[in-house]
C-alpha cells in the first residue's frame, strides 16, 4: 500500500535558523496536504499543492511539490518559538480516494 | 461556526470494558475520518465514513473495533474488550462533500480522545 515517509522525525534549531521536512511517497500522488500539530494539540491543516512543481508560500514558509508528484518540502525561513510543533505532510493517492496517508511527521523545537 | 467536536476528551477504561467515542463533525460537513496516534507518532487512518455509509475501513482492525454515522447524530467509533494496546488518541476528522478533481478536501480536526486502557 501507499507510504509516505518524512525527515527528518525531529529538528531542534536556534531561534532565527531555517528549517526544512522532507516528504516522499511511494507511489504518485494526487495531491499533498501539510499540518501543523502543536503539543498536546491536534491537526491543522496549513496547505494543500496539486499540481506538479508547485511552490506555494505562506509568510516565511514555503512548500513546494515534487515534479513527479511524489515529494514534497516545507521549509521555514528565520525560525521564531511560536513555529515549535510537529509537522506532518499527508498524501492522497490517485484514484478518487478520500484516504490520506501521513507520515510521521518531524518534530521542531527552537530554542529562544 | 463551531468545529469538530469530540467527547470525550479524555477516557480512561480497565481491560475488557468498552470505550465509546464519538464525534460531531463541522456544520454542513458529510464525510467523517477517524485516525489513531501513539505518542511521537503520525496520524494512522482507521476509517472514512459518510452518512450511513462506510467508505474505506482499511485502517480498522478486523476484531473490537466498529465505527458508524448514522442519519442522526454523531459518529461513534467504538472498541470493544480494550486492550493495553489501544491506548492512544484518537481524532477524528470531517470534510464537506464536494472536492474538484485532482484536488483533495482539507480536513478539519477536532481535539481528540486521549483513550487510557488500565
Amino acid at each position: 500500500g501507499q507510504q509516505v515517509m518524512q525527515i527528518p522525525q525531529y529538528q531542534h534549531v536556534q531561534e532565527g535558523e531555517d528549517f526544512t521536512t522532507y516528504c516522499n511517497s511511494s507511489t504518485t500522488l494526487s495531491n499533498i496536504q501539510w499540518y501543523k500539530q502543536r503539543p498536546g494539540g491536534h491537526p491543522v491543516f496549513l496547505i494543500q499543492l496539486v499540481k506538479s512543481g508547485e511552490v506555494k508560500k505562506q509568510k516565511r514558509l514555503t512548500f513546494q511539490f515534487g515534479e513527479a508528484k511524489k515529494n514534497s518540502s516545507l521549509h521555514i525561513t528565520a525560525t521564531q518559538t511560536t513555529d515549535v510543533g510537529t509537522y506532518f505532510c499527508a498524501g492522497q493517492g490517485e484514484g478518487g480516494s478520500e484516504k490520506l496517508v501521513f507520515g510521521k511527521g518531524t518534530k521542531l523545537t527552537v530554542n529562544p | 461556526n463551531a468545529g469538530v467536536m469530540q467527547n470525550p476528551r479524555h477516557l480512561v477504561r480497565r481491560r475488557g470494558q468498552e470505550a465509546r467515542l464519538r464525534c460531531s463533525p463541522m456544520k454542513g460537513h458529510s464525510h467523517v475520518y477517524w485516525y489513531r496516534q501513539l505518542p511521537e507518532e503520525g496520524l494512522k487512518f482507521m476509517v472514512y465514513l459518510q452518512k450511513e455509509n462506510i467508505i474505506d475501513e482499511s485502517g480498522m482492525p478486523k476484531e473490537r473495533f466498529s465505527a458508524e454515522f448514522p442519519k442522526e447524530g454523531p459518529s461513534i467509533l467504538r472498541i470493544q474488550q480494550v486492550v493495553r494496546g489501544d491506548s492512544a488518541a484518537y481524532f477524528c476528522a470531517s470534510s464537506p462533500s464536494v472536492r474538484r478533481s485532482g484536488s483533495g478536501n482539507e480536513q478539519f480536526f477536532g481535539p481528540g480522545t486521549r483513550l487510557t486502557v488500565l
